[in-house]
């Protein structure tokens, strides 16, 4: 079956500066990638996603990039504020066709201190 | 307000005893699931329903039960069999257009511990 690995487990960064999460996968069929944030007590909140058919997709201070060949995926946070501490998490379909059924990683604690 | 409501947010079980919890969503989703979320670990799929009448297991669907007779509501009951002392249950809901607009949206989630 999938399997998605996360690293880094937890990432300390100053308020200002760039975080980066990288995720691999191992189904080659996977064609949906989305990224997940958590605050303490809440369901995840999707907060970008990106198909097999695009390479980097950017939404404001978050981008996504994808290289299918390498079955890899990251999240890149530029210009970190305090509240984007969270838990992150990287998902990737398994099957080619339900999106729901996600596999996900087992998260990013990312710290921004001010 | 639409969304995906889940109750209670805190629940606790004694030991032998089955619970279920509520979830419910005015998003008009054809699709609902049932995660699980262990402390400091990731999301692992228990059961989901495409449609109402219908449901199929995920991978750790031992010790859970579920029923989905109306579109809106998805309740997932936690047998004695389930062992762990604490809990985080995560329902969620998405289209099934196969199209972009297949997104999964999660609830705020029920904590269930056992005494």
């Amino acid at each position: 079956g999938e399997n998605v690995e996360q690293h880094p487990s937890t990432l300390s960064v100053q308020e200002g500066d760039s975080a980066v999460i990288k995720c691999t996968y191992s189904d080659s069929a996977s064609n949906y990638f989305p990224w997940y944030k958590q605050e303490l007590g809440k369901g995840p909140q999707l907060i970008i996603d990106i198909r097999s058919n695009v390479g980097e997709k950017k939404d404001q201070r978050i981008a996504v990039t994808l290289n299918k060949t390498a079955k890899h995926f990251s999240l890149h946070i530029t210009e970190t504020q305090p509240e984007d501490s969270a838990v992150y998490f990287c998902a990737a379909s398994f099957g080619d066709y339900f999106w729901g059924k996600l596999q996900f990683g087992a998260g990013t604690q990312v710290v921004v201190t001010p | 307000d639409g969304g995906i409501t889940q109750s209670p947010k805190y629940l606790f079980r004694k030991e032998g005893q089955n619970v279920t919890l509520s979830c419910e969503q005015n998003l008009n989703h054809d699709a609902m699931y049932w995660y699980r979320q262990d402390p400091g670990q990731g999301l692992r799929l228990i059961y989901y329903s495409q449609i109402v009448n219908d449901f199929q297991k995920g991978d750790i669907a031992e010790g859970y039960s579920v029923s989905r007779e109306k579109k809106e509501s998805f309740p997932l009951t936690v047998t004695s069999a389930q062992k762990n002392p604490t809990v985080f249950y995560l329902c969620a809901s998405s289209v099934m257009t196969g199209g972009t607009n297949e997104k999964l949206f999660f609830g705020s989630g029920t904590q269930l511990s056992v005494l």
